[in-house]
């Protein structure tokens, strides 16, 4: 959406190297920040989130940060797998979601 | 329980045609968006329901899209007169009550319109 800018669009890693994607958002408002993640021709599916009174949330390999000042928040994936390619979407939440454009990662193995 | 549900999972239609797509919702999630999804982007919102009450139907972008939720469960999504810009996905999500509960989606309808 308009109010959600996600870069990079693309991200290409080697097996075993972290990724990170951001994003930015507009309304000073929120506070509750979804990711989700997209395999061609599936659901997208909720992998982790963040509420605006926590700084970091972590769940296992991914990790989310926010910093509500700049109103920043990315994603992290450590350790990267070829499991974890697909398009990963960031979005604010207004009580309906505003979706970034998307990150299409690839792990190279 | 099941995820939510929608059906069917494509749509071929010839432009002009009526279609109707449909979401069952997690059982005893209040709320149920629509959004649609153009090829290689994300999601746009459509519409908003808590229980039967269509709250926000802000994105719908035409008044040949219509959506209902009678019974406060199972939605409806109805596009009239289609036309090959209404070709995407359709995708329902809910969630339970309160605010910023996480949204679970299905997997989507894909509308073909030749």
């Amino acid at each position: 959406g308009e109010n959600v800018e996600q870069h990079p669009s693309t991200l290409s890693v080697q097996e075993g190297d972290s990724a990170v994607i951001k994003c930015t958002y507009s309304d000073s408002a929120s506070n509750y920040f979804p990711w989700y993640k997209q395999e061609l021709g599936k659901r997208p599916q909720l992998i982790i989130d963040i509420r605006s009174n926590v700084g970091e949330k972590k769940d296992q390999r991914i990790a989310v940060t926010l910093n509500k000042t700049a109103k920043h928040f990315s994603l992290h994936i450590t350790e990267t797998q070829p499991e974890d390619s697909a398009v990963y979407f960031c979005a604010e939440d207004d009580y309906k979601l505003s979706f970034g454009a998307g990150t299409t990662v690839t792990v190279r193995a | 329980g099941a995820g939510v549900s929608q059906s069917p999972r494509y749509k071929v239609a010839k432009r002009g045609q009526d279609v109707a797509l449909r979401c069952d919702p997690i059982s005893g999630h209040v709320s149920l968006f629509w959004y649609q999804q153009a090829l290689g982007q994300g999601p746009e919102f459509l519409t908003y329901f808590q229980n039967e009450a269509q709250l926000d139907k802000s994105g719908l972008p035409s008044d040949r899209f219509f959506a209902e939720r009678p019974e406060g469960s199972v939605s409806t999504l109805k596009i009239q007169r289609t036309q090959q810009e209404d070709s995407a996905v359709y995708l329902c999500a809910s969630s339970a009550q309160g605010s910023n509960q996480p949204q679970h989606f299905g997997d989507g309808t894909r509308l073909s319109i030749l």
